[in-house]
């Protein structure tokens, strides 16, 4: 059983550029959760997508966007890029009925030069 | 703002020790998990606690939640090389919310 899985895996961008990372919830889950991960820090809410709309939003500019689609899967796109963007990017998928934990994907390492 | 506050930041430990790694806030949370995270992967849940009081052990870990449902321990009895990891907690303060994380505890366990 296949569980969260996130591409692509490393990613270079130059600042002003846009990016777009991807994601495939775990088999059985319906709800996707983006979250940024700054070096020594703990992961920082972006937004939850759940029946393809954004239901959650944290503390991001506009410049964070994200989509859900019929099977699930999601992307989270980032306008403008700044240095400061740069960052590992965690997908995480959860079961609809209650709230045991997430299981998160291993992540995308973006770096903006 | 939901804010999770982990203890100590760091810890480095010998193979065989004990330890205990504290999370607290001032916000009451539905439930509040640990995960262990390794250096270019995703945080790996280890348990969920929901009931004020509550513990569980996974195999030589033992989990707490406070009574108030503010604060959650983790003590790890005589720690290996392979516990080594950054040790996080989310809360969630509705089941269909978003969890809020600390800012973890680094782990090393020397042999």
């Amino acid at each position: 059983d296949a569980g969260v899985t996130q591409s692509p895996t490393h990613l270079i961008k130059t600042r002003g550029q846009q990016v777009t990372l991807r994601c495939s919830p775990k088999s059985g889950h319906d709800t996707v959760s983006w979250y940024q991960q700054a070096l020594g820090q703990g992961p920082q809410f972006i937004f939850q997508y759940y029946e393809e709309e954004e239901r959650q939003r944290g503390n991001f500019p506009d410049r964070f966007s994200g989509h859900q689609f019929p099977n699930y899967s999601s992307e989270l796109n980032v306008n403008a890029l700044l240095l400061g963007d740069s960052a590992l990017y965690l997908c995480a998928s959860r079961t609809p009925q209650g709230f045991y934990g997430y299981t998160f994907g291993s992540g995308t390492r973006l770096t903006v030069v | 703002t939901q804010l999770l506050e982990q203890s100590p930041q760091f810890l480095s430990i010998q193979e065989g020790e004990n330890l205990t790694v504290y999370c607290n806030s001032s916000s009451v949370f539905s439930s509040l998990q640990w995960y262990r995270q390794e250096p270019g992967e995703g945080p790996v849940l280890l348990v969920t606690v929901v009931t004020g009081g509550e513990v569980k052990k996974l195999k030589r870990l033992t989990f707490q939640f406070g009574d108030a449902r503010k604060d959650s321990s983790l003590h790890i009895t005589a720690a290996q090389t392979g516990d080594t990891g950054l040790y996080l907690c989310a809360g969630a303060i509705t089941n269909a919310g978003k969890s809020t994380f600390g800012d973890g505890t680094t782990l090393t366990v020397k042999p």
